[in-house]
């Protein structure tokens, strides 16, 4: 009965490679986020669905591509990984329409080693 | 644009003394504030928020936060540590004009000794 869950906790692979993390939250909220946390804790966001609708794309490279098949879903395909790629990526979730609460949860993160 | 400032990287406390982060912000339009946790190798989990109404919150695990917005401060506070409460700490704030963007404070490492 997790809140948000992303799969998979940790990921190891090497430069060139294609990857994909998931995320799926199921508290009903209507807007999910990417957020990447690099290795002195920093906190950026990268990107933001609302209803499945791209919001948010922050200057993040374009090998970095999300996809919401529904409002419960956000996924993060990551193409051709670098070194500096290297980073736990957070998904978190709000609700932004009726009834918005304004604070997001957090899912455990993911943590991509880029070797 | 906002922005997010705490105030010290780390902070060392006693067990059983006051535990004080501080955060400050900067923003063209009414803040929405917010603190939350991250223990080692977790997600973060929200330990209270301020939206609107009363200025002092109270949160979760005996933590509060006092509104200021002359000094453009929410400090966050625990009369008494426990070991427990060793963690990273981030202040966040966001507007509520357009989608909800959470901006962070570069976060705050509570130690916490016996």
């Amino acid at each position: 009965d997790t809140a948000v869950s992303q799969t998979p906790k940790y990921l190891v692979t090497q430069m060139g490679n294609d990857k994909s993390i998931k995320c799926e939250q199921n508290l009903g909220h209507d807007t999910m986020y990417w957020y990447k946390q690099d290795s002195k804790k920093f906190l950026k966001i990268m990107f933001s669905y609302n209803n499945k609708e791209l919001i948010i794309n922050e200057t993040v490279p374009n090998r970095f591509s999300p996809k919401s098949p529904d409002k419960a879903h956000l996924n993060l395909h990551i193409n051709s990984l670098e070194l500096g790629d290297s980073a736990v990526y957070f998904c978190a979730s709000s609700l932004e329409g009726t009834g918005a609460s304004y604070e997001q949860y957090f899912g455990p993160g993911t943590r991509l080693t880029v070797t | 644009a906002q922005s997010v400032t705490q105030l010290g990287s780390h902070v060392s406390v006693s067990e059983g003394a006051l535990v004080l982060l501080r955060c400050n912000y900067s923003s063209s339009v009414p803040p929405y504030l917010f603190w939350y946790v991250q223990y080692p190798n977790q997600g973060l989990q929200l330990l209270l928020k301020y939206t609107t109404g009363a200025t002092l919150v109270k949160g979760i695990n005996g933590f509060e936060a006092e509104f200021k917005k002359s000094e453009t401060s929410f400090h966050l506070t625990k009369p008494s540590a426990h070991m427990s409460d060793a963690a990273e700490y981030f202040c966040a704030v966001t507007t509520r004009s357009g989608y909800s963007t959470l901006t962070f404070g570069k976060g705050t490492m509570l130690l916490v000794s016996p």
